[in-house]
């Protein structure tokens, strides 16, 4: 399997709602991204994980929770989010931090209303 | 933190003819320079990348050059077809060695 998947593929949310996306590699890659994009703009990354832990927190609002439960998976917990959080959120992975190449997945689509 | 900053921010050629899309940034101690193009609604695909060893690499009809004393980077895409139309990202890893930094993309559209 040589892919990142990533689910679920849309997702629309009220401003009180609890909701999680998540992402699965099987590559064996040890380094797991999310990355937020809106429209016309380039990724903004938000959160490392090497090895499950987390190495990199880009200043993200504390209603966004990344978890990364083993090395295949990684989840982003959603909580009492904005409307300027609609989004495209894009998970990659990489076979180690430095100097790798990474491969995102699908993304999903968030729209918050 | 890195800095990466890329131009055109739009680029229209004719179909056949190359196009040049230029990338700098800012930290000396990036040392992987890849190149992602994303169609629209669909995710980045890295399409090349380059390490700070070498200066040239080729891949068919898509080269990357890269000046590392000058901080500056650019994607040569020759032969142009229209499938080659999206949005191109130029990134930068920074001296942390961690997620990437994007520049702003550069829309390419192939005219037919």
């Amino acid at each position: 399997d040589t892919e990142v998947t990533q689910t679920p593929k849309h997702l629309v949310m009220g401003m009180t709602n609890k909701k999680s996306l998540k992402c699965e590699q099987h590559m064996g890659h040890r380094a797991m991204y999310w990355y937020k994009q809106k429209a016309k703009k380039p990724p903004e990354l938000m959160f490392v994980y090497s090895y499950e832990k987390l190495s990199i927190n880009e200043s993200v609002p504390s209603r966004f929770s990344p978890e990364c439960p083993n090395s295949s998976l990684l989840n982003l917990h959603l909580h009492a989010l904005q409307p300027e959080d609609s989004a495209l959120y894009l998970c990659a992975s990489s076979q180690g931090v430095f100097i790798n190449e990474q491969f995102f997945g699908p993304g999903t689509r968030l729209t918050v209303l | 933190g890195e800095n990466v900053e890329q131009h055109p921010s739009t680029l229209s050629v004719q179909e056949g003819d190359s196009a040049v899309i230029k990338c700098t940034y800012s930290d000396s101690a990036s040392n992987y320079f890849p190149w992602y193009k994303q169609e629209l609604g669909k995710r980045p695909q890295l399409i090349i990348d380059i390490r700070s060893n070498v200066g040239e690499k080729k891949d068919q009809r898509i080269a990357v050059t890269l000046n590392k004393t000058a901080k500056h980077f650019s994607l040569h895409i020759t032969e142009t077809q229209p499938e080659d139309s999206a949005v191109y990202f130029c990134a930068a890893p920074g001296g942390g060695a961690d997620g990437l930094t994007f520049g702003k993309g550069t829309h390419l559209i192939i005219q037919p």
